[in-house]
């Protein structure tokens, strides 16, 4: 059981690149979200979804997009990379109605 | 503004002794509240909950509780062991959602031999 696989573990862009981070999990989670992770500040929210066709803006959204095309699957899309998104990336999933998400290991983003 | 906030940086403590690892938090519309244990180079993994209607939950060596008029939480751990060593994140949610939660800053326990 891998659990949820986030691809690629680590990534260097310049800045104006675009990229997808990716996102999949095997355990039929109807939940999934993406966090990134600042010195200080904790995990915020970017972006979630409570199921596949459906999803939200979590505290921080500007500069990302994302679809749930599948239950399975949740990419993360960075439409210009700015060096104000170098973070370390986190997607997480859970069964609705249950608290205890699951993480990935996480992708280190750097914009340069 | 910080909703949930853990003002310990960083918590150094003696093995076996007991850990204590704070939070405080602003909106009171939170009802439920989790704690994330996190190793470096890994995602955080969930370790303990309470829901707002206790104020108390115990899981082996670790034991959350509340205080909502404070509107505080703590994590204790005990005896502490050096695997404990980790960054410990707070987190709350609103309507118990658990897709929309809010994370403290972190606090870094280094257990010591």
């Amino acid at each position: 059981n891998a659990g949820v696989t986030q691809t690629p573990k680590f990534q260097v862009l310049k800045t104006g690149q675009s990229m997808t981070l990716q996102c999949a999990q095997d355990m039929n989670h109807e939940y999934m979200s993406w966090y990134r992770q600042d010195p200080g500040m904790g995990l915020r929210l970017i972006h979630y979804s409570v199921g596949a066709g459906i999803t939200d803006q979590g505290e921080v959204p500007n500069g990302y997009n994302v679809s749930r095309s599948t239950t399975e699957d949740f990419p993360l899309r960075l439409l210009s990379a700015a060096p104000s998104q170098t973070s370390v990336y986190f997607c997480a999933s859970s069964y609705s109605g249950s608290y205890g998400y699951t993480f990935g290991s996480g992708t280190r983003l750097t914009v340069v | 503004d910080q909703q949930v906030k853990q003002n310990s940086p960083s918590l150094s403590v003696q093995e076996g002794r007991i850990s204590i690892l704070n939070c405080d938090y602003t909106n009171s519309m939170f009802d439920y509240f989790l704690w994330y244990k996190k190793y470096p180079a890994e995602g955080p993994t969930f370790l303990i909950s309470i829901s707002s209607i206790k104020d108390k939950n115990e899981d082996g060596r670790f034991t959350v509780f509340l205080n909502k008029s404070a509107k505080h939480l703590s994590l204790h751990i005990v005896p502490s062991q050096p695997g404990d060593s980790a960054v410990y994140f707070c987190a709350a949610s609103v309507n118990q959602g658990a897709q929309k939660l809010v994370f403290g800053q972190g606090t870094r326990l280094t257990i010591n031999p």
